[in-house]
């Protein structure tokens, strides 16, 4: 079974801190995503990278990056936490686009 | 403006209960997921749909492309079903989520 892992099931940040959320893929998958899920808002697209080294922005990348230095590794980097970050993050592979996901158990992020 | 809509946003129901949740969208799509969310946050990809109807156990998933309109049922409901449920469409480029369906099943 296709695994992803996220190194953190909780964190709690201070404003102003430089966070990294790691994802990690053991399937060999081409495609990562990053999406935040709100209450009432469903989860949104952060950012995803179809190859190494290569992203491109999703529907809020405001206030984040990303880094994807190896294939089964995808970051997400909140530069400058702040509060209105705190949600949860949840990191996502697929073989192909649309078809073949596979979630991490997600990371809950508290900015305080 | 949803382009996908589920209803209901929760539901409560007794043990062995059938279970219906519907999803609706307004975007043209390739393929149709329904995802299962347990507390503590992992998503689980239960169906793709693209067409038809799939089964698997107690859950089956219907979809109606002309209508733009699929439903998760779930047979004979046990307290361990309780989850969100959510309901993801793709367009080819793109996902589109529902904001998800709580259910809690009592015992």
């Amino acid at each position: 079974d296709v695994k992803v892992t996220q190194s953190s099931r909780y964190l709690v940040k201070r404003t102003g801190e430089k966070v990294f959320l790691e994802c990690v893929q053991d399937m060999d998958h081409e495609n990562m995503f990053w999406y935040r899920q709100d209450p009432g808002l469903g989860l949104r697209l952060i950012y995803f990278s179809y190859d190494v080294k290569m992203k491109e922005k999703g529907d809020i990348p405001e206030g984040y990056s990303v880094s994807r230095e190896k294939k089964e590794r995808f970051s997400l980097i909140l530069e400058s936490a702040s509060t209105n970050q705190t949600s949860m993050y949840l990191c996502a592979s697929s073989f192909r686009q649309g078809f073949g996901y596979t979630f991490g158990s997600g990371t809950r992020l508290t900015v305080v | 403006k949803n382009e996908v809509e589920q209803s209901p946003q929760n539901l409560t129901a007794q043990e062995g209960e059938f279970i219906t949740i519907n999803c609706s969208y307004s975007v043209g799509i390739s393929a149709l997921h329904w995802l299962q969310q347990h507390p503590g946050g992992g998503i689980v990809s239960l169906f793709m749909l693209s067409s038809g109807k799939k089964k698997h156990g107690r859950l089956i998933a219907t979809i109606n492309i002309q209508e733009k309109h699929s439903s998760l049922h779930i047979t004979a409901s046990h307290p361990r079903d309780s989850a969100v449920y959510i309901c993801a469409v793709f367009t080819g480029n793109q996902f589109y989520f529902g904001t998800g369906t709580s259910l809690t099943v009592i015992p």
